[in-house]
């Protein structure tokens, strides 16, 4: 079934580990993000990829870091995590150009950081 | 400043009513896209309605349609016909010109029998 796939569904994490979170999409789409989602505050972007090879800053970058080695997959790496960083994380994919490409949405990581 | 403003934390409504959702939005760009989602307590997010800035007629799909006024900078929903089904989360969201999308806060509907 063709989708957005995420892993782990949730994890709990020490302080100061590193942890990446996954994300692989079979739909070839161009474009993918990662948002985090706080109560009140909605869905904020932390980092996107319009394509392979490339990778952009969203609104709440600092903390992550991304890859895209591939159409396909585009981990999200906490370096050393910080109690902050409790969330649940979505991964999305888009087609790609155009304001008219919805966001296909991954099922979300549930990420408790003590 | 917030680009998309929905101003209802939570909202009731009766089985089989109207309800409408608020959400303006703020942009400079004359091409913008504006979609809705919706997000049950199951955690998912659902796409349900888009509206192009270009578009003259008012996005519909089933059940869902969107208010669209440009000049107000307003995208309302409207969910007809309220099923139990629709308690949920609801999120207004902008795509500009740079493929990202900005969310608005949401608002959280509860739908009563």
């Amino acid at each position: 079934i063709a989708g957005i796939t995420q892993a782990p569904t949730s994890q709990i994490l020490a302080a100061g580990r590193r942890m990446t979170l996954r994300c692989t999409q079979d739909m070839r789409h161009n474009a993918m993000y990662w948002y985090r989602q706080d109560l009140g505050l909605g869905l904020r972007l932390i980092h996107y990829s319009n394509t392979a090879g490339t990778t952009g800053k969203g609104e709440v970058p600092d903390g992550y870091s991304v890859s895209r080695a591939n159409t396909d997959d585009f981990p999200l790496t906490l370096a050393s995590a910080v109690p902050s960083q409790t969330s649940v994380y979505f991964c999305a994919s888009s087609g790609g150009g155009g304001t008219y490409n919805e966001q296909f949405f991954g099922p979300g990581t549930r990420l408790t950081v003590l | 400043a917030q680009k998309i403003t929905q101003t209802q934390p939570g909202m009731f409504v009766q089985e089989k009513e109207a309800v409408t959702l608020d959400c303006t939005y703020d942009t400079s760009d004359q091409s913008y896209g504006l979609f809705w989602y919706k997000q049950p307590s199951s955690g998912e997010m659902i796409f349900l309605i888009y509206q192009g800035s270009y578009d003259e007629q008012n996005a519909t799909e089933g059940r869902y349609s969107l208010n669209f006024q440009k000049a107000r900078k307003s995208a309302n929903l409207v969910i007809s016909a309220s099923q139990l089904g629709d308690s949920a989360m609801y999120f207004c969201a902008m795509r500009e010109n740079d493929y990202k999308l900005s969310f608005g806060a949401g608002t959280t509907v509860t739908v009563r029998a």
